[in-house]
């Protein structure tokens, strides 16, 4: 059973430039959550998608989009990147509408570097 | 949105159990408490989710009292490679997903030789 899987793994971005990152939710699961997670930080909510529409959003710009697809996995974008963007990305998976077991699994993340 | 508060940090040594509190004063009637562990570099792990008393699994134990104001993650005999960080998420993640749990600090736990 194949768990939640995200891609790059590293990659270093400059300033300005665009950025996708790609999720695979664990197999059986609908909804995909994307979360920021700063050095030394606990994870911070980004958005949700369910059904291919953003269901939630946390506290992020514009800058942040996403997309997810008829095989529900789903793609994060950042565009105009600030130093600050630097973290490490981590898209978590799920049932939505829940029941009984019902939680959320993370990927390993993908590591962004801005310089 | 229930908030969480637990210790930032705490030491141990091989083989002891390790007991890490976390409070939850305003939790809601439909959120659970889960508790995930975290290494360098990865990605959150999913150690044990409970609603009320005592819930245990191959790894650790989880205790809620009768208010839910509370929960504690027992992990027996510890060993080197427990060395992580342990987040105490509180929310409704069975029926949203996550997008209303709210991930603090966590606690570290150093486990010592």
């Amino acid at each position: 059973d194949a768990g939640v899987t995200q891609s790059p793994t590293h990659l270093i971005k400059t300033r300005g430039q665009q950025v996708t990152l790609r999720c695979s939710p664990k197999s059986g699961h609908d909804t995909v959550s994307w979360y920021q997670q700063a050095l030394g930080q606990g994870p911070q909510f980004i958005f949700q998608y369910y059904e291919e529409e953003e269901r939630q959003r946390g506290n992020f710009p514009d800058r942040f989009s996403g997309h997810q697809f008829p095989n529900y996995s789903s793609e994060l974008n950042v565009n105009a990147l600030l130093l600050g963007d630097s973290a490490l990305y981590l898209c978590a998976s799920s049932l939505v509408p829940g029941g009984s077991g019902n939680t959320i699994y993370f990927g390993e993340g993908s590591w962004l570097t801005v310089v | 949105l229930a908030k969480t508060t637990q210790p930032i940090s705490m030491d141990s040594y091989e083989g002891q159990e390790v007991n890490i509190t976390c409070s939850h004063n305003n939790i809601a009637t439909n959120d659970y408490i889960t508790w995930y562990q975290q290494f360098p570099s990865q990605g959150p792990r999913f150690i044990i989710q409970g609603y009320k008393t005592k819930v245990t699994n191959e790894v650790a134990s989880l205790f809620i009292p009768a208010d839910r104001k509370s929960s504690t993650l027992s992990l027996p005999r510890v060993s080197l490679s427990d060395t992580a960080v342990y987040y105490c998420l509180v929310g409704d993640i069975r029926n949203t997903g996550g997008f209303k749990t709210i991930f603090g600090a966590g606690t570290r736990l150093f486990v010592k030789a």
